[in-house]
C-alpha cells in the first residue's frame, strides 16, 4: 500500500489550524493508520493510532480522522513546538508502509 | 523509564558487513522492529521479530542480506547487515510496537538511531 501525503510543505503561523492529508493507493477496511511527528535529530513520535486515537500524552489539539483510503490529521491551533515533519503509516497489511511526510513550517 | 539505545553504526564499504545492537531497558522485552530512514527514501520498515518464537519478517529490500536476532535474557536486539549497498545508507532505529497486525505494527517507543554510511 503506497501512502501519499499532501501537501509536501505547509507554511503557517502559530495559532493557525493545520490540515494534513494521507491518501492510500488502495482502500483498507480497518482503520489501521498511525501518525507520527518528527523533529530534527529526533526519532519519530507516535501521535495517533487507529486513525483517530491519540497516543499517551498527546494534547487534544491533535486529532485524526478518516477511513477507507483517505485520512486526515488536524492540529487545531499550532503551538511553536508543533513545527515539525508529520508521517502517516499504515499497518493494515504487510509490509507496513509510511507516507513521504508533510513538513509544517513557520510562515 | 522505558528506553532503547542503538549502537554499531559507522562507515562501511559496499559489499561489507556491519552488526547493529539495540539495548532495551525499563520494560518487558517483547516483539521488536527495525526501521530505517534515509533522505532519499524516507522511513522504511525493514524487519520484525516476535517475542516468543523469534519469528522474523523482512522487507524485500533486505531479505537475504540482513538477519535480525534477539537475546531475551539480555533484552537486546541485533541486526546483522551483510553485502551492504550504497542505498542502505540510513539512520537505523529499533522500535517497540504498541500493537501489531501480524508483522505490521505501529511503534510507541523508538531509539535515537544509529547512522550507517555505505560508501567507497
Amino acid at each position: 500500500i503506497v501512502l501519499t501525503q499532501s501537501p509536501g510543505t505547509l507554511s503557517l503561523s502559530p495559532g493557525e489550524r493545520a490540515t494534513l492529508s494521507c491518501r492510500a493507493s488502495q482502500s483498507f477496511s480497518s482503520r489501521r493508520l498511525a501518525w507520527y511527528q518528527q523533529k530534527p535529530g529526533q526519532p519519530p513520535r507516535l501521535l495517533i493510532y487507529d486513525a483517530s486515537t491519540r497516543a499517551t500524552g498527546i494534547p487534544d489539539r491533535f486529532s485524526g480522522s478518516g477511513s477507507g483510503s483517505d485520512f486526515t490529521l488536524i492540529i487545531s491551533r499550532l503551538e511553536p513546538e508543533d513545527f515539525a515533519v508529520y508521517y502517516c503509516q499504515q499497518y493494515d497489511g504487510p509490509p507496513r508502509t509510511f507516507g513521504q511526510g508533510t513538513k509544517v513550517e513557520i510562515k | 523509564e522505558d528506553q532503547l539505545v542503538e549502537s554499531g553504526g559507522g562507515l562501511v564499504h559496499p559489499g561489507g558487513s556491519l552488526r547493529l545492537s539495540c539495548a532495551a531497558s525499563g520494560f518487558t522485552f517483547s516483539s521488536m522492529n527495525w526501521v530505517r530512514q534515509s533522505p532519499g527514501k524516507g522511513l522504511e520498515w525493514i524487519s520484525y521479530i516476535s517475542s516468543l518464537d523469534k519469528t522474523v519478517h523482512y522487507a524485500d529490500s533486505v531479505k537475504g542480506r540482513f538477519v535480525t536476532s534477539r537475546d531475551n535474557a539480555g533484552s537486546s536486539l541485533y541486526l546483522q547487515m551483510n553485502n551492504l549497498r550504497v542505498d542502505d545508507t540510513a539512520t537505523y532505529y529499533c522500535a517497540r510496537p504498541q500493537y501489531c497486525s501480524g508483522s505490521s505494527c505501529y511503534d510507541d517507543l523508538w531509539g535515537q538511531g544509529t547512522l550507517v554510511t555505505v560508501s567507497s
